[in-house]
C-alpha cells in the first residue's frame, strides 16, 4: 500500500523558535497533500491543504503566517511551525491520496511537536 | 458549519458485535470514511461509503443513509487489539476530511 513518511517522529523547541515537519509521500506521487492538527484525546482538525507549485489552502482560524507550507515537489510538503510558543504543542499529521484515487488517504506517523 | 457526531466511548467484550454511530450535517458530501487510530499512531483507513447500503470487509462493515445523514461501523467477533479510537470523516468535496469526534473502544477480555 501506499507510504506517507513523516520527519521527525517527535520534537522539543523552545518557545519563540521555528520547527520544520517533513511529509512525503514515499511510493507514489501526490500533488495534493493535507496537514491536521490533533490535540489529545481530540480529533484531528484540518489546519490546510497543500498544493504542488502553488500555495497552500488555510482553514478558517489558522494562520498562514505562523504555519508555512510548502510543496516543493510531487512527494514533499512541509509544515513551519514559526515562533512557536506553548499552545502549539500538539500532534502534526499529514495524509496524502495518490493520483488516480479518489477517497482513501494515506495519514504520516505524525509528529508530535512539544514547545517549552 | 460541519458537524459529525459520534459517541464518545464505547466497551465492549471479546467475540461481540458492536456498532459505532455516525451522523453528520454538512455543506457537502462525497463519501463517508471510517478509519481506525491507535494511541499515539497515525489514522488508518478501514471502509469508505458514497452511495447507500453496506460495505463489508472482513470483520468490519460500514453502513451509508444519504437521506437520514447517518452511517455506522460495524464490527464483528472483536478482538483486543480492535481497542483504539474510531473516527467517521466526510468528504466535503475538495479531498480533505472533515472528522468526527471520535468514539474510544475498550475491548475487555
Amino acid at each position: 500500500g501506499a507510504v506517507v513518511s513523516q520527519h521527525p517522529s517527535w520534537v522539543i523547541c523552545k518557545s519563540g523558535t521555528s520547527v520544520k515537519i517533513e511529509c512525503r509521500s514515499l511510493d507514489f506521487q501526490a500533488t495534493t497533500m493535507f496537514w491536521y492538527r490533533q490535540f489529545p484525546k481530540q480529533s484531528l482538525m484540518l489546519m490546510a491543504t497543500s498544493n504542488e507549485g502553488s500555495k497552500a489552502t488555510y482553514e478558517q482560524g489558522v494562520e498562514k503566517d505562523k504555519f508555512l507550507i510548502n510543496h516543493a515537489s510531487l512527494t514533499l510538503s512541509t509544515l513551519t511551525v514559526t515562533s512557536a510558543h506553548p499552545e502549539d504543542s500538539s500532534f502534526y499529521i499529514c495524509s496524502a491520496t495518490p493520483s488516480g484515487t479518489s477517497y482513501e488517504q494515506y495519514f504520516g506517523p505524525g509528529t508530535r511537536l512539544t514547545v517549552t | 458549519g460541519q458537524s459529525l457526531e459520534q459517541p464518545s466511548e464505547v466497551t465492549a467484550v471479546e467475540g461481540a458485535i458492536v456498532q459505532i454511530n455516525c451522523t453528520y450535517q454538512t455543506s457537502g458530501f462525497y463519501g463517508l470514511s471510517w478509519y481506525q487510530q491507535h494511541d499515539g499512531g497515525a489514522p488508518t483507513f478501514l471502509s469508505y461509503n458514497a452511495l447507500d447500503g453496506l460495505e463489508e470487509t472482513g470483520r468490519f462493515s460500514s453502513f451509508l443513509s444519504r437521506s437520514d445523514s447517518y452511517g455506522y461501523l460495524l464490527l464483528q467477533e472483536l478482538q483486543m487489539k480492535d481497542s483504539a479510537s474510531y473516527f467517521c470523516a466526510v468528504d466535503t468535496g475538495r479531498r480533505a476530511l472533515t472528522f468526527g469526534s471520535g468514539t474510544r473502544l475498550q475491548v475487555q477480555p
